[in-house]
Order: structure tokens, then C-alpha cells, then sequence
């Protein structure tokens, strides 16, 4: 199994409040992604990371934020959380940036907004 | 645009059937990759298998099958006897060329639920 883990893998919180969650892997790998997860949706990409310092916006990218610091984690923030937020997250990584390497997932962090 | 279709939101059958769940996508690029991956009940997602746009050959992995055909744009996923515990939800998704300098991201079907009982 991919060294990845999700902190933390449960939180309920307030709307408004801002939230963080953190991806931690251990493969050294330069790509990393967060996704999130809604019934219907599929899993849709709301940011990733080419490299340490490096990110850009996916699909859903409106109210979060990144940041990697270093290249074993990577944080994804929500400024002030809102009930649309509730959700699954999800982080992946991978080894490359061809097309074709397959992503390996964290085990989700579970975000509910109230 | 990059699109897939998981047409089938849930599909119940008896332990021993067999089963085909339908991935159909779309996009303009002429070199993609496409997947499949298996989420249980317990909430993690599992890589289960990669093909190019290259290769039509048919694959097999003990009792699963993928069937991809480039002129229907299609990548079916065939469990043969399935068993309870194939029980999950199974999401297709397809690669995108990366930009110079960024990353390759996938695109997602919205997933089939699969679920087998006795």
C-alpha cells in the first residue's frame, strides 16, 4: 500500500470557521491531488501539485486553498467553511506526470459543516 | 472536454452472476489513459487497472475482465461468478495529457454501485 495518510480522518466544524487538512505521504512522490466526493459526482479535483511550491486549481477549486511547503504533505484549507463543503476528501499522489500513471489514495477525510 | 459516463448508479445481482458495469468517455486527445477503481464499504480507493489508448486488447485478471473499444468510445468491467465481497462502488475515470510542467489529472465517472448477495 501507498504511504499515505489523511489527517484528520473525521471533523465536524461550524460554518465560517476555517478548516485544515493535511495529506502525508511517504513515497516521495512529486504529484499530489485533492479530490473531493459527493453522491452523484463521482470524485471531482479541486487541486494539485506538481512540485514542491508548485500547485494549480482542478474543477471545484472556488473556497480552497493549498500549499506544500514541503513535498511530503500537502494541506488543502478552507477559508471560512460553508454547508456546501460538507463532504469526503480525498488526497492522492502520484509518480509521475505522464499520462497514464495511476493515482493512489489516502483514506479520506470526512468533512461535515454545520 | 474531458467526459465519463457511468450510466448504471446501482446494480444488485445474486452471488455466482455475472456482471458488466459500462464506462463510456469522451475526449479529443489520441493519446489517453483509462481506469478503473474499486471503492468497498470501507472507504478507500483501489487501484484495480490502467489501459492505453493504444492497446485494445482485452484483459483478463482471474475473474475480471475489461473490454475497452476505441469505436464506442467504451471501457466495460466484467466480474465473472462475482462474490459478495466485490460488493463496492467502482468508478471509470480517463487521463488528460499534462500541460508542459504540471501534472496529468483524471476525470470521473460518477460510479456504480455493485451490490452481491447470497
Amino acid at each position: 500500500d501507498a504511504g499515505i495518510t489523511q489527517s484528520p480522518r473525521h471533523k465536524v466544524t461550524e460554518t465560517g470557521t476555517p478548516v485544515t487538512l493535511r495529506c502525508h505521504q511517504t513515497e516521495n512522490h512529486r504529484y499530489m491531488y485533492w479530490y473531493r466526493q459527493d453522491p452523484g459526482h463521482g470524485l471531482r479535483l479541486i487541486h494539485y501539485s506538481y512540485g514542491v511550491k508548485d500547485t494549480d486549481k482542478g474543477e471545484v477549486s472556488d473556497g480552497y486553498s493549498v500549499s506544500r511547503s514541503k513535498t511530503e504533505d500537502f494541506l488543502l484549507t478552507l477559508e471560512s467553511a460553508t454547508s456546501s463543503q460538507t463532504s469526503v476528501y480525498f488526497c492522492a499522489i502520484s509518480e509521475s506526470d505522464r499520462v497514464g500513471y495511476e493515482q493512489y489514495f489516502g483514506p479520506g477525510t470526512r468533512l461535515t459543516v454545520t | 472536454a474531458q467526459k465519463v459516463t457511468q450510466a448504471q448508479t446501482e446494480i444488485s445481482v445474486v452471488e455466482k452472476e455475472d456482471v458488466t458495469l459500462d464506462c463510456v468517455y469522451e475526449t479529443r486527445d489520441t493519446t489517453y489513459y483509462l481506469f478503473w477503481y474499486k471503492q468497498p464499504p470501507s472507504g478507500e480507493l483501489v487501484f484495480l487497472i490502467r489501459r492505453n489508448s493504444f492497446d485494445e486488447q482485452n484483459e483478463i485478471s482471474g475473474r475480471y475482465s475489461w473490454n475497452f473499444q476505441k469505436s464506442t468510445s467504451s471501457f466495460n468491467f466484467t466480474i465473472t461468478a462475482s462474490q459478495v465481497v466485490d460488493s463496492a462502488v467502482y468508478f471509470c475515470a480517463l487521463s488528460d495529457p499534462a500541460k508542459a510542467g504540471t501534472a496529468s489529472k483524471l476525470t470521473f465517472g460518477t460510479g456504480t454501485r455493485l451490490q452481491v448477495t447470497l
